[in-house]
């Protein structure tokens, strides 16, 4: 099974900071990944599928990147309601397989 | 506009089996460009997918593979839905389970509102 790995687990950043997470596949996904945002006690959002393609409503301080094995989901402007854990996810090839999240928080 | 309300119990036995039904409004459980999914979550393990329904020009089904063997999910057609069975159940299967539809091609977009599912005597 393709294992999806994600880095930071964690990270603080000011309000206005420039935030990176990676997300690492195993093995070649091609552009079969998907970014969730999940807030305290609520369901995961869908922000960006196909590695880099923005979701219908999702801010555009949001932007994903990658292909292969390497992707990145970028937050250009951090602002206080964007903290959340967010999951990478691989899709379309079964198991669908979620990383293990990314805390991030307000410095 | 897509929603996906989950029914089903919140308290199961060990070794009893776990059942859950995801009714569908706006879309069909028929739709060949989407697939009918069900997550759980857990403090100890995140997010895990464990299975779908689908169809293309014929229904199939597909499963992580630590369950093989314990889950069965299926469509219902005359009700437009779908369920999830998970059987022998132990306390490592507690936890927030979640039905979803995933586009073809572009992630999970709806999300049911999730079932808190505690295995314990």
């Amino acid at each position: 099974d393709i294992q999806m790995t994600q880095s930071p687990s964690s990270l603080s950043a000011s309000v206005g900071d420039r935030v990176t997470i990676t997300c690492r596949a195993s093995q070649d996904i091609r552009s079969h990944l998907s970014w969730y945002q999940q807030k305290p006690g609520k369901i995961p959002k869908l922000l960006i599928y196909e590695a880099s393609t923005l979701q219908s409503g999702v801010p555009s301080r949001f932007s994903g990147s990658g292909s292969g094995t390497d992707f990145t989901l970028t937050i250009s402007s951090l602002q206080p309601e964007d903290v959340a854990i967010y999951y990478c996810q691989k899709y379309n090839i079964d198991p669908l397989t979620f990383g293990g999240g990314t805390k991030v928080e307000i410095k | 506009q897509v929603q996906l309300q989950q029914s089903g119990q919140g308290l199961v036995r060990p070794s009893q089996t776990l059942s859950l039904t995801c009714a569908i409004s706006g879309d069909t459980v028929s739709n060949s460009s989407a697939t009918w999914n069900w997550i759980r979550q857990s403090p100890s393990r995140g997010l895990e997918w464990l299975g779908r329904t689908l169809y293309r020009s014929h229904w199939a089904s597909d499963y992580a593979p630590f369950l093989r063997g314990r889950i069965t999910v299926n469509p219902d057609t005359s009700n437009n839905q779908f369920s999830l069975q998970l059987n022998s159940v132990t306390p490592d299967d507690t936890g927030v389970y979640y039905c979803a539809r995933e586009r073809d091609w572009a992630g999970i977009d709806q999300w049911g509102q999730g079932t808190l599912v505690t295995v314990s005597s």
